[in-house]
């Protein structure tokens, strides 16, 4: 099977770094997202990750380490519209995507 | 543009009703997938299609079917409806093949079942 843990809320203020930690467990790893969703609407893709390391993606990164099951997203220099949920999902064999709860991050002024 | 869209967008039906919900994208992707987004529960696979005439069961099927007759459509049906089905459903579409496979979401369908 397979499980996800993120923190359920966080809160940051403009303009400061956040790391929003994801750890799994899973049978068979084949890469892990991370969505963003702000409320009312859909999720949309932020990042994929495979190999363990760090990416970068503008104020976004994403950090992977499949021996320990962890991840991060990064965000850097906060904005309010970064107010949203972040998603990290599995991507599980047959093109399937298990996501976990989500963590809600609301930023302060 | 290429996209993907769901219809109604709200909808509000009576316990014991059939209600479809559509899907329809234009990216020729060939894998869609049904999802339901509740407080607490995240996104849960509901059921998924890998092309035309093929479809699976996720891991919360009970009470939902699909059909996929064609590339781009994949609608959700309820065959009897339940307030526990009250939720926001997505639909979501990929391409096949190693490397593709981030899914790309429609903007939901928020149904109330009474």
């Amino acid at each position: 099977g397979q499980n996800i843990d993120q923190p359920t809320e966080m809160t940051a203020t403009e303009g400061a770094i956040v790391q929003i930690n994801c750890t799994y467990q899973t049978s068979g790893f084949n890469g892990l997202f991370w969505y963003q969703q702000h409320a009312g609407e859909a999720p949309t893709f932020l990042s994929y990750n495979v190999l363990d390391g760090l990416e970068e993606k503008g104020r976004f990164s994403s950090f992977l380490s499949r021996s320990k099951g962890y991840s991060y997203l990064l965000l850097k220099e906060l904005q309010m519209k970064d107010s949203a949920s972040y998603l990290c999902a599995l991507y599980s064999s047959a093109s399937k995507i298990i996501f976990g709860s989500g963590t809600r991050l609301s930023i302060r002024p | 543009d290429a996209e993907i869209t769901q219809s109604p967008r709200h909808k509000i039906t009576e316990t014991g009703r059939q209600v479809t919900l559509a899907c329809h994208q234009t990216w020729n992707h060939n894998n869609m997938f049904w999802y339901r987004q509740d407080l607490g529960h995240g996104l849960r696979l509901i059921h998924y299609s890998y092309g035309v005439h093929d479809t699976n069961k996720g891991e919360v099927s009970d009470g939902y079917s699909v059909s996929r007759s064609n590339t781009e459509d994949l609608p959700l049906t309820l065959e009897s409806a339940a307030s526990s089905q009250t939720s926001v459903y997505f639909c979501a579409s990929s391409e096949s093949g190693q490397g593709k496979n981030t899914q790309y979401f429609g903007p939901g369908t928020r149904l109330t079942v009474l």
